[in-house]
Formats: structure tokens, sequence, C-alpha cells
């Protein structure tokens, strides 16, 4: 089974720090994915990654970075939190598109991140 | 973007009973995706249907999907208390990013004992 492990399921932090959250998958997929989510919102993709070093905006980049120095990791970087930055926040990954349509996306867990 | 949007927003039955939600999406699609959320968890994928297919079936759910009226429907037949979670829709747009899953907001089920 496909593995997406988030680093935090619970993180506390104050405005202004800088706040990493790590995604690990160990299937190989090309694809991996930020999304938040919050009460009434749904999911909201913040960055994608469809290769290494690639990366893409999603619906709503602002105030977030991505890296992906290596195919398995995928990391969030929030640079100067805020308090709207309060959310629970998903990894996923999926396997190249195949020409039939996307692929399903594994998730992890989550991490519910609280800016105080 | 909004593209698929889950109704009703929340739905309360009885164990043994059906639950029936629906997707409405907007532009034409590859595929349509349904997800399952439990409480403080991820996403989990539970079946995909093809543009091109009308009926789909896994276990005890049952999805159709009719491109011209651009709406899907998953159905969980015998429910049982297990199957309370949140329930997801997710559309492929064609033509847009590959990989990018555009999600609902979901329909929360509770199946009561």
């Amino acid at each position: 089974d496909v593995k997406v492990t988030q680093s935090s399921r619970y993180l506390v932090k104050r405005t202004g720090e800088k706040v990493f959250l790590e995604c690990v998958q160990d299937m190989d997929h090309e694809n991996m994915f930020w999304y938040r989510q919050d009460p009434g919102l749904g999911l909201r993709l913040i960055y994608f990654s469809y290769d290494v070093k690639m990366k893409e905006k999603g619906d709503i980049p602002e105030g977030y970075s991505v890296s992906r120095e290596k195919k398995e990791r995928f990391s969030l970087i929030l640079e100067s939190t805020s308090t709207n930055q309060t959310s629970m926040y998903l990894c996923a990954s999926s396997p190249h598109w195949t020409g039939l349509g996307n692929q399903p996306q594994h998730f992890g867990d989550g991490t519910r991140l609280s800016i105080l | 973007s909004q593209q698929g949007e889950e109704d009703p927003q929340a739905l309360s039955i009885q164990e043994g009973e059906n639950a029936t939600m629906n997707c409405s999406y907007k532009t034409s699609i590859n595929n349509l995706q349904w997800y399952r959320q439990n409480s403080g968890r991820g996403l989990v994928h539970l079946i995909l249907i093809r543009s091109n297919e009308r009926e789909k079936h896994s276990g005890r759910l049952r999805v159709t999907l009719d491109t011209s009226k651009k709406s899907s429907s998953l159905l969980i037949t015998a429910s049982r208390a297990a199957d309370t979670a949140s329930y997801f829709c997710a559309t492929d747009a064609r033509g847009g990013s590959q990989g990018n899953l555009i999600f609902g907001k979901g329909t929360k089920l509770s199946v009561k004992p």
C-alpha cells in the first residue's frame, strides 16, 4: 500500500515564525500536492509538483512556498506565519497522468497547524 | 476554482439504510473520483469512474455518472456506523493541469447505530 507520511499531526506556532511541513511518499509517485482544508471551504490546492525541482502554483499559493529536492519528499514552507494560516494541511501523491485521466491521489493524515 | 459540488451537505441515517450523495460539476472531465475522510484523517480513494462509463460497483458502493447532466451519485447500501465520514467527489478537468483533481466541499454522513 502507498504510504504518505506527514512529519507532524499537530503543530502550534506563533505569528511570524517560519514553519516547515514535510511530506514523504514511498511509492515513487511523480506528482505531489499540498492542500489546506478549512470548514466550509473544502480542500484548496496550495502548490503541486510533477517532478523533482518542478513546482506549480495552485489556487492559493500566497504566503507559501515549496521545495522538492528529491522525488519522495515535498516540503511546504510558511515563511512568516499569520493567524489566517491556521488550518489542516494535507499532502498527497499520485502517479503520472496516463492519458486516461488523472490518477487517484493518496493522502497523508494531515497536519493540524495552529498559529497563535 | 470549484468544480464538484456535493449534495446534500449533511446526511443522517440509521444503520441498515441506504445513503445517496450527489455531485455536480461544470466542465468536461476525463474521470470522476469519490473519496472518504474519517474525522481528523486524510482522504482515502474509494472509486474512479471514467467519462465513458455510466455505472461502477465496488462492494457496497455504487457510483453512477451522467455526463450529459454533469452529475454523479454515490450510493452506499446497507450502511454501517463505520461508514460515518465525509465523502468528496473530485474531477479532473479536460485540459487542466496534469495530475490535478478539483475537490468538492463534501457530504458529511452520519450513520446512527
